[in-house]
């Protein structure tokens, strides 16, 4: 099945460490996005990536780090100079833009950290 | 700065009855309307989406009316079930044919119950 994997589902970081949340597509997608999503505050983009070795800051990229080395692969990494990392964390990928259509977004399902 | 306002934050319909949501945009250069349905614990999923070009688009129980003049668009859910309780996002989009890099902007969201 076609679709966006990602990992850990749960994921416990103390304060001051560095942790990477992995994130995999197979759908063949060019664009690859990285999503925060807080109670009552809808989804803010974090970084995306529209071509391998590029990627591009989102509305609040500040203590997070991105890599995008592999079309399928879109890790970030949640630095301890993010003050506040606790969330819920959603990846997503589309087709190219610029190719017309309606370009869906689809989403993976969700990695929570929490912050001790 | 919030590019899109939705309403209401949160929604009790009873089974049968109609769910309207309600969202308003500044960017008149934004091209593409989606509505995302997303459930407890999960990645939202693509419900809806429509174009400015037309003024409504149904597929089954769900409805995107949108007012280009008023530069408004809301999602009407015909007869609501306990099954739709979920949260409800719009988005809108600038496409990268007018310079924008497609990136979704999210409205807050809207948590929808319906009651059996």
């Amino acid at each position: 099945d076609g679709g966006i994997t990602q990992s850990p589902k749960y994921l416990f970081r103390k304060e001051g460490q560095n942790v990477t949340l992995s994130c995999e597509q197979n759908l063949n997608h060019d664009a690859m996005y990285w999503y925060r999503q807080d109670p009552g505050q809808g989804l803010r983009l974090i970084y995306y990536s529209q071509i391998v070795n590029d990627f591009q800051k989102g509305d609040i990229a500040e203590g997070y780090s991105v890599s995008r080395e592999k079309k399928e692969s879109f890790p970030l990494t949640v630095t301890s100079a993010q003050k506040n990392p606790t969330a819920f964390y959603l990846c997503a990928s589309s087709i190219a833009p610029g190719t017309g259509g309606r370009n869906e977004q689809f989403f993976g399902p969700g990695t929570r950290l929490t912050v001790l | 700065q919030q590019q899109v306002k939705q309403s209401p934050q949160s929604l009790i319909v009873q089974k049968g009855g109609i769910s309207i949501i309600n969202c308003a945009y500044e960017n008149t250069a934004f091209d593409y309307f989606p509505w995302y349905q997303q459930f407890p614990g999960k990645g939202p999923a693509l419900l809806i989406a429509i174009r400015p070009d037309v003024s409504e688009k149904k597929e089954g129980r769900f409805t995107i009316s949108f007012n280009k003049s008023a530069k408004q668009f809301s999602l009407h859910i015909m007869d609501s079930q306990p099954g739709d309780s979920a949260t409800y996002f719009c988005a809108t989009r600038t496409s990268s044919y007018q310079g924008g890099s497609e990136k979704l902007v999210f409205g807050k969201g809207t948590k929808l119950t319906v009651n059996p």
